[in-house]
């Protein structure tokens, strides 16, 4: 089986601009979630996805945002980059919403905005 | 809300040395999840061990080993023999009944086994 797959798996962007990243989930799941990881606040919660559906949000601003298609991959996009947003950005995949799911960690994109 | 805390920034042992992880969550969930999983240099988190709220058995496996107590919400996890493949950061995190996608995770440990 396949794992998670990120694309693209580096990115450098200008401050101002916006950025899509792309994640296939492992054939078979239907939830998809996301986190930044930065050196300094750790793996950070964004969103989760299940049936083209956000179940759950973290503590984001606006600018974050994603979507979930009809075949489980899903999309990130971050609009109007800052210095800040500069991070790991890790999408993981599990069968559904139990919480009893392991997640399935993709290789993550790593974002550099200038 | 729910919280997970690893203290331990950084551990450096040298090979052979047995090492464990500290681990200690807080939550009002009374159904709750507790994961451990690895991030080696390459940088995808791998799963390592789940565990409910409702199964305190330790478990032991090769040479990694959990201790799960309800008592000192704590969820330790330790290297016997550690080796040098075994140099990663380790994160414990923490989902509720539903939701797994939205785990908390720890700050991580940074785990160095030198030769």
């Amino acid at each position: 089986k396949a794992g998670v797959t990120q694309t693209p798996r580096y990115l450098i962007k200008t401050r101002g601009q916006q950025v899509t990243l792309s994640c296939s989930p492992i054939s078979g799941h239907r939830s998809v979630s996301w986190y930044q990881q930065t050196p300094g606040q750790g793996l950070q919660f964004l969103f989760e996805y299940f049936s083209e559906t956000q179940r759950n949000k973290g503590n984001f601003p606006g600018r974050f945002s994603g979507r979930q298609f009809s075949n489980s991959r899903s999309e990130m996009n971050v609009s109007t980059l800052e210095l800040g947003d500069s991070a790991l950005y890790l999408c993981a995949s599990s069968l559904d919403l139990a919480g009893g799911n392991e997640q399935y960690f993709g290789p993550g994109t790593r974002l550099t905005v200038t | 809300a729910q919280k997970v805390t690893q203290a331990q920034t950084e551990i450096s042992v040298v090979e052979k040395e047995d090492v464990t992880l500290d681990c200690v969550y807080e939550t009002r969930d009374t159904t709750y999840y507790l994961f451990w999983y690895k991030q080696p240099p390459s940088g995808e988190l791998v799963f390592l061990i789940r565990r409910n709220s409702f199964d305190e058995q330790n478990e032991i496996s090769g040479r990694y080993s959990w201790n799960f107590q309800k008592s000192t919400s704590s969820f330790n996890f330790t290297i016997t023999a550690s080796q040098v493949v075994d140099s990663a950061v380790y994160f414990c995190a923490l989902s509720g009944r539903t939701n797994a996608g939205k785990s908390t995770f720890g700050d991580g440990t940074t785990l160095t086994v030198k030769p």
